[in-house]
């Protein structure tokens, strides 16, 4: 069973506009942690937020929880094409990680 | 280093087959994740193994679906009397944690059954 949901379920942008995708879950964590997988690939682990922390920051990704709201928000700046796939945000309490359902992501050049 | 390796990249099996999916983890790595993602959906935790131990197989469908890491290393999954629902992407992850933070993914095995 899922633990997150990310909302939108789709965005599309166009290229050098920043890209905010957010995610809220339902349990106590550990951390929160962010993965991007584009077609037919694994996913890449883009950033670990703890839940003691509330916001961090990795090139142009800036990543924020609230704990309180049991959410957590990926903003990508300055958006490339690259940046086209799959965004998943997952959480992880005693041992395993649960992965939300994604936002698919388009950069539109 | 090489990174996590799946093979095979794709299966095509009959519906009622036993499949057998490999994973090679990054070397060194404790620990060892299985999950399944269908088509549009996000990936769903199977099982996880710390070296050797099968620590949690609570996501596992049902006994048709047993894995192993018998060395704490290379992992199998396998699927008995293979079902149509059983079609969809196996993803194989290792971290160097214990406790899984940050995992390393391989590009999974697609399974299709007919």
């Amino acid at each position: 069973s899922q633990q997150g949901e990310e909302d939108p379920q789709a965005l599309s942008i166009q290229e050098g506009e920043n890209a905010t995708m957010n995610c809220s879950y339902k349990t106590s964590i550990n951390n929160l942690q962010w993965y991007r997988q584009n077609s037919g690939r694994g996913l890449v682990h883009l950033i670990l937020i703890r839940s003691n922390e509330r916001e961090k920051h990795s090139g142009r990704l800036r990543v924020t929880l609230d704990t309180s709201k049991k959410s957590s928000s990926l903003l990508i700046t300055a958006s490339r094409a690259a940046d086209t796939a799959s965004y998943f945000c997952a959480t992880q309490g005693a041992q395993k990680l649960v992965f939300g359902q994604g936002t698919r992501l388009t950069i539109n050049p | 280093g090489a990174g996590v390796s799946q093979s095979p990249r794709y299966k095509v099996a009959k519906r009622g087959q036993d499949v057998a999916l490999r994973c090679d983890p990054i070397s060194g790595h404790v620990s060892l994740f299985w999950y399944q993602q269908a088509l549009g959906q996000g990936p769903e935790f199977l099982t996880y193994f710390q070296n050797e131990a099968q620590l949690d197989k609570s996501g596992l469908p049902s006994d048709r679906f047993f894995a192993e890491r018998p060395e704490g290393s290379v992992s199998t999954l396998k699927i008995q009397r293979t079902q149509q629902e059983d079609s969809a992407v196996y993803l194989c992850a290792s971290s160097p944690t214990r406790w899984g933070e940050k995992l390393f993914f391989g590009s999974g095995t697609q399974l299709s059954v007919l």
